[in-house]
């Protein structure tokens, strides 16, 4: 059981290009989040889904979007990337009828915009 | 706002005890996690608090008062391993997590 994966592990993107993160987990989690963690700052939550065919806007969302077409995979895309969007970016997954729904983390994509 | 205190760093000796301290202001509250992040790789959890008192797991515990917005995780026995941050998560009334920066802690031997 791999737990969830991301990819690319790194990634240096010029400004304006478009990005897409991946995200896939095997543990049936309903519920799936994206963070950025940027160095002194705690995790901020960018968006989330709490089950396949929604999703919701965390905390910092502009200039992002995401899907979630099944329950295995939650992609983040980057329209148009910008150097504040320099970060490392954790995908988690939770039970939400788990009881306490604890989130579990993917192994975090390193991303340099310039 | 919404605010989650920690110290951002501390030093401790290897086989003595350390507490790192979590003060809380959130909007509502439905649980706190501690976790461990080891540098350069993911967060794990370590403990979850929803009712006030002392959870104990192995080496490690974690204490809430809700009524003082107030949490610590003690970690016993200190190995070079426990080389790392600890970050305290609070639950909100939207059932989302707010992080607190996280401390980092330095064992010595």
């Amino acid at each position: 059981i791999a737990g969830i994966t991301q990819a690319p592990t790194s990634q240096i993107l010029a400004a304006g290009r478009r990005m897409t993160l991946r995200c896939t987990q095997d543990m049936r989690h309903n519920a799936m989040y994206w963070y950025r963690q940027d160095l002194g700052l705690g995790l901020r939550l960018i968006h989330y889904s709490n089950t396949a065919g929604t999703t919701g806007k965390g905390e910092v969302p502009d200039g992002y979007s995401v899907s979630r077409a099944n329950t295995d995979d939650f992609p983040l895309t980057l329209a148009s990337a910008v150097p504040s969007q320099t970060s490392v970016y954790f995908c988690a997954s939770s039970d939400l009828a788990g009881g306490t729904d604890t989130q579990y983390f993917g192994p975090g994509t390193r991303l340099t915009v310039l | 706002g919404q605010n989650i205190d920690q110290p951002t760093e501390m030093t401790a000796t290897e086989g003595a005890i350390v507490q790192i301290n979590c003060t809380y202001q959130t909007s509502g509250f439905n649980g706190l996690f501690w976790y461990q992040q080891h540098a350069g790789e993911a967060p794990t959890f370590l403990s979850y608090n929803v009712l006030d008192g002392l959870e104990e797991k192995g080496r490690f515990s974690s204490f809430l008062s809700r009524s003082k917005g107030y949490s610590y995780l003690l970690l016993k026995e200190l190995q070079m391993k426990d080389s790392a941050s600890y970050l305290c998560a609070v639950r909100d009334s939207n059932y989302q997590l707010i992080w607190g920066a996280g401390t980092k802690l330095i064992i010595k031997p």
